[in-house]
């Protein structure tokens, strides 16, 4: 069965600081690995679509990257406005989309 | 454009009725999914349409749960006898293709409260 592990649950990071978010996947056949942010009150907004393992996507102050076995999304000197909870999942042909629980960033001023 | 659109926004309704809630996807959309956000939790899947394939239902809780989407337009999502374990947020995506090769597009889902 396709599965989705993010980690950590919950960062709390300083304005600047930079980091790194996990998400570590086990799917038959991936045909896409999605990265969503979710504010509260909000459906998930869609941020990169990963295929193959070496891809690498940007977007602002978020780099996306791709191995066989998992995903980190690093975040390059954060803002306050980059918390929101970050969302993993993984899509394996004409199947669902299975979701990891997420990763709470939070960023201090 | 126009995105994902749910109705209503927020429901609060008494154990024991029954709910409908609605999706209107993006159009031109072929695949459409639902899904339940539990207070804290993760996105749980529930059910996923497909062009005119047979939907995916393998993740409707009980068979108090049922959808229905009409071709490549709108889906409602059916709760009959709600219990207070139904309480969550249900939220509806769409996307272009539906085989891993396109995104999925969100809508701002529907609060439903069973008291």
């Amino acid at each position: 069965e396709d599965q989705v592990t993010q980690s950590p649950e919950a960062l709390r990071l300083q304005e600047g600081e930079s980091s790194s978010l996990n998400c570590s996947y086990t799917v038959s056949g991936l045909r896409g690995l999605f990265w969503y942010r979710q504010d509260p009150g909000k459906g998930p907004e869609f941020l990169f679509t990963l295929y193959s393992a070496g891809e690498e996507k940007e977007k602002e102050r978020l780099k996306a990257t791709l191995t066989k076995k998992e995903s980190f999304l690093h975040i390059t000197a954060p803002k306050p406005e980059d918390s929101a909870t970050y969302l993993c999942a993984v899509q394996a042909g004409f199947q669902k989309l299975v979701f990891g629980t997420g990763t709470r960033l939070l960023v201090s001023p | 454009g126009a995105g994902v659109s749910q109705s209503p926004s927020n429901k609060v309704t008494e154990k024991g009725k029954d709910v409908e809630l609605r999706c209107d996807p993006i159009s031109g959309h072929t695949a459409l999914y639902w899904y339940r956000q539990r207070l804290g939790q993760g996105l749980e899947f529930l059910i996923y349409f497909q062009g005119n394939s047979a939907p995916d239902k393998s993740g409707l809780p009980s068979d108090r749960f049922s959808a229905e989407r009409t071709g490549e337009s709108v889906s409602t999502l059916t709760i009959q006898r709600t219990q207070q374990e139904d309480s969550a947020v249900y939220l509806c995506a769409s996307s272009l293709l539906g085989n891993g090769n396109s995104p999925l597009h969100f809508g701002n889902g529907t609060r439903l409260t069973v008291t």
